[in-house]
């Protein structure tokens, strides 16, 4: 089984439809993040989380919700989709490494079309 | 705001040769991350970068960190086609990615 895991892999929906997707690892880590990825503007992060009581927005939060339901949860949400929010979804983790470092695990990623 | 840059864009190279990517960012950080992402897959670590003068190398690939001109390198050595992917850099302040550098490698 994969680390990080990230369902569903692929959604086609209508505008204004909620959607929620869902991440969880089994890597133990406490940190978490929701990036998204659109083509020539690599990966901006949308939420971030740094243990379950903890919730931070990241660059272009606007429109999307997240739930942070337990260590290894943590799920996204765009309560009324709409066509520009059409993109590839990544959930990544990371522990506290050496030094500080923070090298992300990410997930296979969520494709998401709005019609 | 941070921003991180990385040029060029697009890279496409003969086999054999070397090329350097670059990374700027507009902040102080001390620490920087490399990453790889090979079409229709997800990103995978490479490099990790955590001190100014900080020199990783694997392979063909060899990366380093200059904190003080806020500049990391990526540096292709007698590229391979297998080198063919999209190459992120990832400042530690706020995990903020560049637009990522595909690189294209032909026979």
């Amino acid at each position: 089984d994969a680390d990080v895991t990230q369902t569903p892999r692929n959604r086609i929906t209508k505008t204004g439809k909620r959607i929620m997707l869902e991440c969880s690892q089994t890597k133990g880590h406490d940190r978490m993040y929701w990036y998204r990825q659109d083509p020539g503007l690599g990966l901006r992060l949308i939420y971030y989380s740094f243990d379950v009581k903890d919730i931070n927005k990241g660059e272009i939060s606007d429109g999307y919700s997240v739930s942070r339901q337990a260590q290894a949860k943590f799920s996204l949400s765009l309560e009324s989709a709409i066509p520009n929010q059409t993109a590839l979804y990544f959930c990544a983790t990371s522990g506290r490494g050496v030094a500080g470092a923070n090298v992300l695990t990410f997930g296979a990623g969520s494709r998401l079309t709005v019609l | 705001e941070l921003k991180v840059e990385q040029n060029p864009l697009f890279l496409s190279m003969q086999e054999g040769k070397n090329y350097t990517i670059y990374c700027n960012y507009s902040t102080t950080s001390d620490r920087l991350y490399w990453y790889r992402q090979d079409p229709g897959k997800s990103l995978e670590s490479l490099f990790v970068l955590l001190s100014n003068g900080a020199v990783k190398q694997e392979g063909r690939l060899m990366a380093s960190l200059d904190t003080k001109a806020r500049l990391s390198t990526l540096h292709i050595t007698a590229a391979v086609h297998d080198l063919s992917a999209t190459y992120f850099c990832a400042v530690h302040n706020d995990m903020r990615f560049g637009a990522g550098t595909r690189l294209t490698v032909k026979p």
